[in-house]
């Protein structure tokens, strides 16, 4: 275990729909990040959010939005489903000293989207 | 912008033998280089780092890595392969934005390791 906690670990829905991810991040971790693992494009940066700012932000759909709530946990919300968003989510934490070089990210389990 | 390259999609080796898994980097500065490791249906596992000093890197489950500047690679070895050691493996390059400061991990496509009795 990772200390890392995603919900739900699989998730199936229909094109159009709206759904949510969510990720609680390890003890004392104020960094949270959304990666998103499909097999065409391997691993790609969506956001990241730093104690409930967005501080970075990658190949992230318009459709997709994420925050992060005072008590640290994320959403990441998908919206206007389509097939192609079909992967896997992962989400990552660290802790400040990680600008530093000192720590590394920690990926939860990942959750697992099947648009159909 | 920072980059690596993990030119096999997938690498066969018998238990016993010595693995290597390649990765070449592309980066501007000095180069903050990551391994991590996938098994089916969990969630990327780190394995070692590369920051500075020793070029040759020490990790989890026997693992390690060297480092090679003026090569520009960072290849994970391991001297004799375990058929548990059978997954996906990442090659990742830590990069900075210049306008925030803040920092995420770039990966390279990933590199199937097969490992047979």
């Amino acid at each position: 275990d990772s200390g890392v906690t995603q919900t739900p670990k699989h998730l199936i829905t229909a094109t159009g729909q709206r759904v949510t991810l969510r990720c609680s991040p390890r003890s004392g971790d104020l960094s949270v990040y959304w990666y998103q693992q499909s097999l065409d494009q391997g691993l790609q940066f969506l956001i990241q959010y730093y104690n409930g700012e967005e501080r970075a932000k990658g190949n992230i759909l318009e459709r997709f939005s994420a925050q992060q709530f005072p008590d640290l946990h994320s959403e990441l919300n998908l919206s206007s489903l389509e097939l192609g968003d079909s992967a896997l989510y992962f989400c990552a934490s660290s802790s400040p000293s990680w600008d530093s070089g000192a720590n590394v990210l920690t990926f939860g389990a990942g959750s697992r989207l099947t648009v159909l | 912008a920072q980059s690596v390259a993990q030119p096999e999609d997938q690498v066969n080796v018998a238990e016993g033998n010595p693995l290597t898994v390649k990765c070449t980097y592309s980066v501007s500065g000095n180069p903050y280089l990551f391994w991590y490791v996938q098994y089916p249906n969990r969630g990327l596992q780190f394995l070692l780092k590369y920051i500075t000093g020793d070029n040759l890197v020490k990790g989890s489950y026997g693992f390690e890595a060297e480092f090679n500047k003026s090569q520009t690679s960072f290849h994970l070895k391991k001297p004799s392969a375990l058929v548990s050691d059978s997954a996906l493996y990442f090659c990742a390059v830590r990069e900075r934005s210049w306008m925030d400061s803040s920092y995420k991990l770039i990966f390279g496509s990933g590199t199937r390791l097969l490992v047979r009795p």
